[in-house]
């Protein structure tokens, strides 16, 4: 069974701190994308990473795809309570279905 | 745009009884998925379609079934619910299929209580 592991599971953090959220396989994958997931509604995607090492921003959020594309982390510079959320990675193996994390749920209080 | 439709939003439903989820998408997308939601288990595959007129199981597909008729409508069907059955709903879709690893865009959910 393939597994994609996010940590922390949860995190509860004032506004204005920074934090990491990570996203680790024993699999490799072809791509790997980042979705953001608020109460109620669907997940929405944030951003996918193709190549190894490859690091995306997305104004204070900061994305890298490990090197052997395996891995992958989510940095969020000064958090602000409009970022809480569940935060999921997905990973998709070349020719198969689409792989989820758990999620983590951030809780970004003012 | 809309997008991704579900309905309905929330529902009650008796142990034994049938009910169908619907699905519609305006984005003339290829794939559709429907996923249920649990926690602690996160986001699960049940039943997918990479195009209209064929479908395939995903990860849960025992007690559900689809259809795909055409491309904007892929209904989900549970014959005999049970209480296990309880959980949120999501439909799906993408330009490709399961194997693209292309983004998906996902529709609002159906909160489905089964007594």
């Amino acid at each position: 069974t393939q597994l994609l592991e996010q940590s922390p599971q949860f995190l509860s953090i004032q506004e204005g701190e920074n934090l990491t959220v990570y996203c680790n396989s024993s699999s490799v994958f072809s791509s790997l994308q980042w979705y953001r997931q608020e109460p109620g509604e669907g997940p929405v995607l944030l951003v996918t990473v193709v190549t190894g090492g490859e690091v995306k921003k997305l104004k204070r959020l900061t994305f890298q795809f490990g090197d052997a594309r395996k891995d992958s982390s989510l940095h969020i510079t000064a958090a602000q309570p409009g970022d809480t959320g569940l935060y999921l990675c997905a990973g998709a193996v070349r020719n198969r279905k689409l792989i989820w994390g758990l999620g983590t749920s951030l809780a970004v209080n003012p | 745009t809309a997008g991704i439709t579900q309905a309905p939003t929330s529902q009650i439903l008796a142990a034994g009884r049938s009910m169908t989820l619907r699905c519609t998408q305006d984005m003339r997308h290829n794939a559709m998925y429907w996923y249920r939601q649990d926690l602690g288990l996160g986001l699960r595959l049940i039943h997918y379609s990479n195009t209209a007129g064929t479908t395939g199981k995903g990860e849960v597909p025992d007690g559900y079934s689809v259809s795909r008729a055409n491309t904007d409508d892929f209904p989900l069907t549970l014959a005999s619910a049970v209480p296990s059955q309880t959980s949120v709903y999501f439909c799906a879709s993408s330009d490709s299929g399961l194997a693209s690893g292309n983004e998906q865009f996902f529709g609002p959910g159906t909160r489905l209580t089964v007594l």
